[in-house]
């Protein structure tokens, strides 16, 4: 079956641009997950989706970083008046529940120039 | 405070040899479950194994198994007979479930990874 997908694959914007990135995940997977890889960073986790609400986004940077998640199905993370510190590769990643193991999807590039 | 721990940043190894990879976690929590993830070059994290905290035998995928040792808090990934396919970075994860906010949460805190190469 279909894994998990996001788009773009790549986005190269400017400072200060607005930016959404877009997550469909597997289908019946209640839960979902969006993380941050940076070479910095490593992995962090950005928000959880388990259906529509979000139980734990304590892992959003900034304000300037919302996601949603509509009809438990596709996630959108936008991230407003991008910064350079925002490059990095965003990661969704879906699970069937909060207990089974996580699949990821290819990423989304971003670079903010 | 959860954490991973992958001390070893790169590591070799020849073709048709076995490799372990090391792994260490802290946690207070007494349920946690520990993953590892394959990341090559294109990027797209692929799940591995998988080991509960509450597993009594090690977990063994195909040429992968885990080597958890529950007392010193390890879970190393060993894998046998290394195929060139192998070389890519090599995460270990842990989940720990905790309510936060309006609700459960189970997500990953990764290591910083390993980059495996295997030459021919």
């Amino acid at each position: 079956g279909a894994g998990v997908s996001q788009s773009p694959s790549n986005k190269v914007t400017e400072k200060g641009k607005d930016v959404e990135l877009r997550c469909d995940p597997i289908s019946g997977h209640t839960a979902l997950y969006w993380y941050r890889q940076s070479l910095g960073q490593g992995l962090e986790f950005l928000i959880y989706f388990q259906g529509n609400s979000a139980p734990d986004k304590s892992g959003l940077p900034s304000d300037r970083f919302s996601a949603e998640r509509t009809g438990g199905s596709v996630s959108t993370l936008t991230i407003q008046r991008t910064q350079q510190e925002d490059s990095a590769v965003y990661l969704c990643a879906s699970s069937l529940s909060l207990n089974n193991e996580q699949f990821f999807g290819p990423g989304t590039r971003l670079t903010v120039l | 405070a959860q954490k991973i721990t992958q001390t070893q940043p790169g590591m070799f190894v020849q073709e048709k040899e076995a490799v372990t990879l090391d792994c260490t976690y802290d946690t207070s929590d007494p349920s946690y479950g520990l993953f590892w993830y394959k990341q090559p070059s294109s990027g797209e994290m692929i799940f591995l194994i998988y080991q509960g905290s509450y597993d009594q035998q090690n977990a063994t995928e195909g040429r992968y198994s885990l080597n958890f040792q529950k007392a010193r808090k390890s879970a190393n990934l060993v894998i046998s007979a290394s195929q060139l396919g192998d070389s890519a970075m090599y995460f270990c994860a842990m989940r720990v479930v905790y309510y936060h906010g309006s609700g459960n949460t189970g997500k990953l805190i990764f290591g910083q990874g390993t980059t495996l190469q295997v030459k021919p």
